[in-house]
């Protein structure tokens, strides 16, 4: 089945660590997104990529990193992780960068704890 | 920034019952995209509104976006327990930012 592929599904991670949460897309798409999701603000943009080569920031890129080296993968890094950054992570991706005649697909999140 | 405010935050109705959620901003969005997002999974798309004043259909599910495109409501008809969910309303910003997303409205539909 097309679609979104996240690892892992969960993980605990202690402060001060390092991980990076894979997403993986079968779809094509041009354009990959990560958001993270916190009860009472809803999904907040973390980073995006365009394209393959490219990244941009979101509404809170701080104490994270992405790379775009193909179409497929879009992985976000937490260099030193920290307790703030618990929190249930979602990759999407879109055949174009914004517009409403491209909808965001996701995939099921990542859900890590950071202690 | 825009900012997306949904309302109310959590509803518990019995199933059949009617209701409305809605999604406001003092922004102006080009479209606003609804979704629907059951646990341990991302959030679908339901549906997207471009136009002020547009209404759209799905089964028993209402969209409407305001007529000056700053709020957006989701009626549901005969709610049915597989309507239980988190709906998310997104609108696209004028910004280069994508989509804002706002906080959700938790449904839950008892049999």
């Amino acid at each position: 089945i097309a679609g979104i592929t996240q690892a892992p599904t969960s993980q605990i991670l202690a402060a001060g660590r390092r991980m990076t949460l894979r997403c993986t897309q079968d779809m094509r798409h041009n354009a990959m997104y990560w958001y993270r999701q916190d009860l009472g603000l809803g999904l907040r943009l973390i980073h995006y990529s365009n394209t393959a080569g490219t990244t941009g920031k979101g509404e809170v890129p701080d104490g994270y990193s992405v790379s775009r080296a193909n179409t497929d993968d879009f992985p976000l890094t937490l260099a030193s992780a920290v307790p703030s950054q618990t929190s249930v992570y979602f990759c999407a991706s879109s055949d174009s960068f914004g517009g409403y005649n491209s909808p965001l697909h996701f995939g099921n999140g990542t859900r890590l704890t950071v202690t | 920034t825009q900012l997306l405010e949904q309302s109310p935050q959590f509803l518990s109705i019995q199933e059949g019952e009617n209701l409305t959620v809605y999604c406001n901003s003092s922004s102006v969005f080009s479209s606003l995209q609804w979704y629907r997002q059951e646990p341990g999974e991302g959030p679908v798309l339901l549906v997207t509104v471009v136009t002020g004043g547009e209404v759209k259909k799905l089964k028993r599910l209402t969209f409407q976006f305001g007529d000056a495109r700053k709020d957006s409501s989701l009626h549901i008809t005969a709610a049915q327990p597989g309507d239980t969910g988190l709906y998310l309303c997104a609108g696209e910003s004028n910004y280069g930012q994508n989509f804002v997303f706002g906080p959700g409205t938790r449904l839950s539909v008892l049999p």
